[in-house]
């Protein structure tokens, strides 16, 4: 059974600080992986989708990493903005399996104006 | 492009009563999948469907909830008889094939009186 761990489970910074999300999985036979942020009250918005063949995935200002044999991802925000502040979860699928996605508890962040 | 659509955004049911949340996919996305995510607590899977088939219900509480995907129309997560703790935010997800990048809609928020 897949377990996705996330910390830390919240941070504070200020603007303009690149900081590290850390997630962790035990289960590594998976086929990607997918970081999603969260707003208050509102739906998920994929962020990025890593494929196990791949070691990282880059979106702006964000950058994922994956690395299967330690069962970690990490993702990574280049100069922060108080726009990124919402809650960011990272999602693994069962190993061997592409259906529905273990979910980790999330890292709140706030970024301070 | 319309993303995955939810309706209704909330649901107000009292005790006893049925709850019906409807999900359509994005154009082209024939994987659908439902998660809850009770207060306090992280988001978990609950089925995956393919249109007119259940692949997997392994999450889906085995009393009073059943998910359906026909071939036309929106996919269906119904909710007989529910009670205080069904109350929770109801998500849908959908992806264009297996382990694609799936897109959340905004939600269902189920509110049990």
């Amino acid at each position: 059974k897949q377990e996705v761990t996330q910390i830390p489970a919240a941070l504070s910074v200020p603007e303009g600080e690149n900081l590290v999300l850390n997630c962790s999985f035990t289960d590594s036979a998976i086929y990607n992986l997918q970081w999603f942020r969260q707003d208050p009250g509102k739906g998920l918005t994929s962020l990025l989708l890593i494929q196990s063949s791949q070691r990282e995935q880059t979106s702006g200002r964000l950058n994922a990493s994956l690395d299967k044999s330690s069962g970690r991802s990490t993702l990574y925000i280049a100069a922060s903005q108080p726009g990124d502040s919402a809650t960011y979860l990272c999602a693994a699928p069962p190993g061997g399996g592409a259906d529905g996605l273990t979910f980790g508890k999330g890292t709140h962040l706030i970024i301070q104006p | 492009n319309a993303g995955v659509m939810q309706n209704p955004r909330h649901l107000v049911r009292r005790r006893g009563q049925e709850a019906r949340l409807r999900c359509s996919p994005m154009k082209g996305h024939s994987h659908v999948y439902w998660y809850r995510q009770l207060p306090e607590e992280g988001l978990k899977f609950m089925v995956y469907l393919q249109k007119e088939n259940i692949i997997d219900e392994s999450g889906m509480p085995k009393e009073r909830f059943s998910a359906e995907f026909p071939k036309e129309g929106p996919s269906i997560l119904r909710i007989q008889q529910v009670v205080r703790g069904d109350s929770a935010a109801y998500f849908c997800a959908s992806s264009r094939g297996l382990a694609e990048t799936q897109y959340f809609g905004p939600g269902t928020r189920l509110l049990v009186l």
